[in-house]
């Protein structure tokens, strides 16, 4: 079956713009996270979603961060006011649920590679 | 959370054995073991997780110690495929919190 997709795959902005990086779950999993990942380091953790509402928007680094997933499906990660710092590549991945944290594998898409100019 | 360490890199000749090791010796007693890898230009795929017993799957083998403040992947046959970054992750079994903490990794390079 189809695995997470994100789209675009990359993406160059210039700074100080807004831009929407879309992520596609795998079909009838109920949790979705976003990360990002800077070069030479391992994904860190921005949001969780448990169907539409966000569980967990601790890792979001400031208020220019905003992420929705309004119908419980495929997510939107928002950036405002766009700054060289935030080019990095923003991973999403899905589980089929929260089972409790020990083995609700989470599935990675490719990734959207973001590039403030 | 609890951290893990692992080496920075290992090198392994192809068809070998390869064993990655990971220290966490402040693993508390509801956290999983997770293993997660990353090949280059790819998002992070799922490995094997264990809690006390030591796990198979077709992918790899985890050998857990016996005080739980170290574990090692073991790959039986290294392929070119294999070479990734190798993410060793503690999840809380209690679900209390469900996101995944990478560190830094161990990057695997096979030679041919």
């Amino acid at each position: 079956g189809a695995g997470v997709s994100q789209t675009p795959s990359n993406k160059v902005t210039e700074k100080g713009k807004y831009v929407e990086l879309r992520c596609d779950p795998i079909s009838g999993h109920t949790a979705l996270y976003w990360y990002r990942q800077s070069l030479g380091q391992g994904p860190e953790f921005l949001i969780y979603f448990q169907g539409t509402g966000a569980a967990d928007d601790s890792g979001l680094p400031n208020d220019r961060f905003f992420a929705v997933r309004p119908e419980g499906s495929v997510s939107t990660l928002k950036i405002q006011r766009t700054e060289r710092g935030d080019s990095a590549v923003y991973l999403c991945a899905s589980s089929l649920t929260f089972s409790g944290g020990s083995t609700d594998t989470q599935y990675f898409g490719p990734g959207t590679r973001l590039t403030v100019l | 959370d609890a951290k893990t360490t692992q080496p920075n890199s290992m090198e392994s000749n192809e068809e070998e054995p390869v064993h990655l090791p990971c220290n966490h010796s402040t693993i508390s007693g509801t956290d999983y073991i997770h293993w997660y890898r990353q090949l280059p230009s790819q998002g992070p795929e799922y490995v094997i997780h264990g809690l006390t017993s030591n796990v198979n799957n077709r992918m790899a083998s985890l050998a857990i110690a016996e005080d739980r403040k170290s574990s090692t992947l073991i790959l039986h046959r290294a392929t070119l495929r294999d070479a990734a970054v190798y993410y060793c992750i503690l999840r809380d079994a209690t679900g209390a919190n469900s996101k995944l903490t990478f560190g830094k990794g161990i990057t695997l390079s096979v030679r041919p």
